[in-house]
């Protein structure tokens, strides 16, 4: 199994739409988990992080469900800007304290006019 | 913008040649990191330091070398590449390695072909 486990899309949407993006880890041990937001060929930029059930910020809600080791990430009222690629990141030990994060492959949304 | 630099942030090398890639950190973060991020595949972690010392090689070849020579920079030393290496590749930091809700911030990467 896949450490970080994303569906790479497409996810073509019309702008106003809801759209929401899946992931599951494998990790049972993970402490935390963020979603990054990758433009194309540029770096990924921090969007939420998660660190209890879920957080929400303004149009965006991110669910953390561990029993079943998944995340997703829910984008409401969607832009045209929101197009770009969703990175699943978890945050896993690895060893004499210290932790290092794992990054899914991404889900590319393409947000149409 | 976020406080990590890199440079070039475009370089086109043979397989012969010597290159550094330099990375530069403006937060006061402890930890910084290198990545590799190939086309369809997540990023790679490759190295990271911790306070100026090593504490992760992830069996990368030994035609990458790294050097830290202080919390703020960290150089990717490249020689006699393949063209598989041609990459993207980022550099991150992050306040520290300690406990597990420490983000890390990237910089706009180097894109790296090797010819």
């Amino acid at each position: 199994r896949k450490e970080v486990e994303q569906d790479p899309g497409p996810f073509n949407v019309p702008e106003g739409a809801t759209v929401a993006f899946n992931c599951t880890y494998s990790n049972s041990a993970s402490q935390s988990f963020f979603w990054y937001r990758q433009d194309c060929r540029k770096e990924p930029k921090l969007l939420m992080s998660v660190y209890s059930s879920g957080n929400e910020d303004g149009r965006f809600t991110a669910q953390l469900n561990r029993a079943s080791q998944y995340i997703s990430l829910l984008i409401r009222d969607s832009k045209l800007s929101d197009s770009a690629t969703y990175l699943c990141v978890v945050n896993g030990y690895s060893g004499a304290g210290s932790y290092q994060l794992t990054f899914g492959k991404g889900t590319k949304l393409s947000v149409i006019p | 913008e976020t406080g990590v630099t890199q440079t070039p942030r475009h370089l086109v090398m043979g397989m012969t040649n010597k290159k550094s890639l330099k990375c530069e950190q403006h937060l006061g973060h402890n930890a910084m990191y290198w990545y590799k991020q190939s086309a369809k595949k997540p990023l790679e972690l490759m190295f990271v330091y911790s306070l100026e010392e090593r504490v992760e090689n992830n069996s990368v070849p030994s035609r990458f070398s790294p050097e830290c020579p202080n919390s703020s920079h960290l150089f990717l030393h490249l020689h006699t590449l393949q063209p598989e290496d041609s990459a993207l590749y980022l550099c991150a930091s992050s306040q520290d390695m300690q406990g597990g809700y420490n983000e890390q911030f990237f910089g706009p990467g180097t894109r790296l072909t090797v010819l």
